[in-house]
Parts: structure tokens; sequence; C-alpha cells
């Protein structure tokens, strides 16, 4: 079965400055899909940034980018100049081609500190 | 466009008790999911639809949860004789799919929190 490892139950980061979230998958798929996910306390969840695995050129939204290592089975995403409003729990998650059901991390509480 | 909605936002029940909830998708998407997150985990896959169809169902969803989208809009859940062990967030995804399976991206809900006492 496919799994979603977040090693890195909280972080911090003061405000401007940069983060990276780590996420690790384990699969035998060779092609899928990758997701960041935001979840803010008591509000709902909503997408960062996704990769396709055979997209080799790594996603990038605004502030927000991923260094994807396929080989390594590797998925983390960066946060550049980062603001109050990044403060949330982050989502991994993995999605196999021609399946549906995301499979999901088991989340990474980010504190922003001004 | 007005999102993912859900009804309610929380509800309190007893153990033993019926509950149900529903869900209002993005308008035009033709996937629905349901997902359960507990207290420090990520959210676990229930069921989904493709239109009206039940097309997948997870373990997880023991013969207490029933799910139906009768329309192919909204859906709803419930579960009977609710447990403790049912206390959890209750989220929906809807996407809309056209062209390579399993490119759709899934846009959630605000979720029901459901307490059992």
């Amino acid at each position: 079965a496919q799994t979603v490892t977040q090693s890195q139950p909280e972080m911090s980061v003061q405000e401007a400055e940069t983060v990276t979230l780590s996420c690790t998958y384990d699969t035998s798929e060779s092609d899928y899909y990758l997701f960041w996910y935001k979840q803010p306390p008591s509000r709902q969840m909503i997408l960062v940034i996704r990769q396709e695995a055979y997209k080799q050129q790594n996603a990038t939204e605004n502030r927000f980018s991923v260094n994807f290592q396929k080989a390594a089975k590797s998925f983390s995403l960066k946060i550049s100049d980062s603001q109050l409003g990044d403060a949330a729990m982050y989502f991994c998650a993995y999605r196999p081609l021609g399946n549906t059901p995301l499979v999901f991390g088991k989340g990474t509480r980010l504190s922003v500190i001004a | 466009d007005t999102g993912v909605s859900q009804d309610p936002r929380h509800k309190i029940t007893k153990r033993g008790q019926n509950v149900t909830f529903r869900c209002d998708p993005i308008s035009e998407h033709n996937r629905l999911y349901w997902y359960r997150q507990t207290l420090g985990q990520g959210p676990e896959f229930l069921t989904y639809f493709q239109n009206e169809a039940q097309l997948e169902k997870s373990r997880l969803l023991s013969d207490r949860f029933s799910a139906e989208r009768p329309k192919g809009s909204f859906s709803t859940l419930e579960i009977q004789r609710t447990e403790q062990g049912d206390s959890a967030m209750y989220l929906c995804a809807s996407s809309f799919l056209d062209g390579r399976a399993g490119s759709d991206t899934q846009y959630f809900g605000p979720g029901t929190r459901l307490t059992v006492l």
C-alpha cells in the first residue's frame, strides 16, 4: 500500500524567512500526482501546489515551490518570504494515476513568528 | 463559484443515535469524495461518487455508514448507531474529471465535526 510520511510534526519560521517542509512517500507506481494542502486553524483545506510525476520540472506557485526527487521518493515544500497567514497544518498527499483517493501524510504544523 | 459547502458544521450526538451530513459540491463537478480526519491525522478516504454512481468504498466504511448522491449533485453521509470512535471531522471534496485519469484536483469543504458522547 502507498504511504506518505511527514517526519516533522511541527516547524516554526520567522516572518520573511524561508522554511522547507519534508515529505516522503512509498509507491511502486511510475506515474502519479503529488500535492501539498494547507489547513488553517478551523478553516477548510486548500490546495497549495501540485506536481505530476512525469514532469521533471519542479512546480512553483508564487512563494511556494517544491523539490521533487522521484528516485528518492521525496517531495518537499519550500515557502519563501513566510507570512503570518502561512501558519497552518500542511499535508502532503499522493495519488496514483488512474486512482482517485488521495493518500495523506499526518501533517506538519507550521508556526510563523512575527 | 461558492466552493464546496457542508452542513452542519458541528454535530453533537449521543452514542447509538443516527446522524446525517450533507455536502454540496462545486457546480458542475462530477466527482464527490468523503474523507474522515481524526485529531492529529491526515484525512482518510471513505468513498467517492462519479455523478450519481458510488464507485469505490474504503474498508473504513463499515455497514453502519451509507452515502448517497441521488441526482449527481449534493451528497449525504449517514452514520447509524453512532459509536464514540466515530468522533471525527468528516470532509467532503469535489472535482471535475476531464481527461487524464487521476488528473482532477480535489477541492475540500469546511468539514462537519462530529462528537459522539
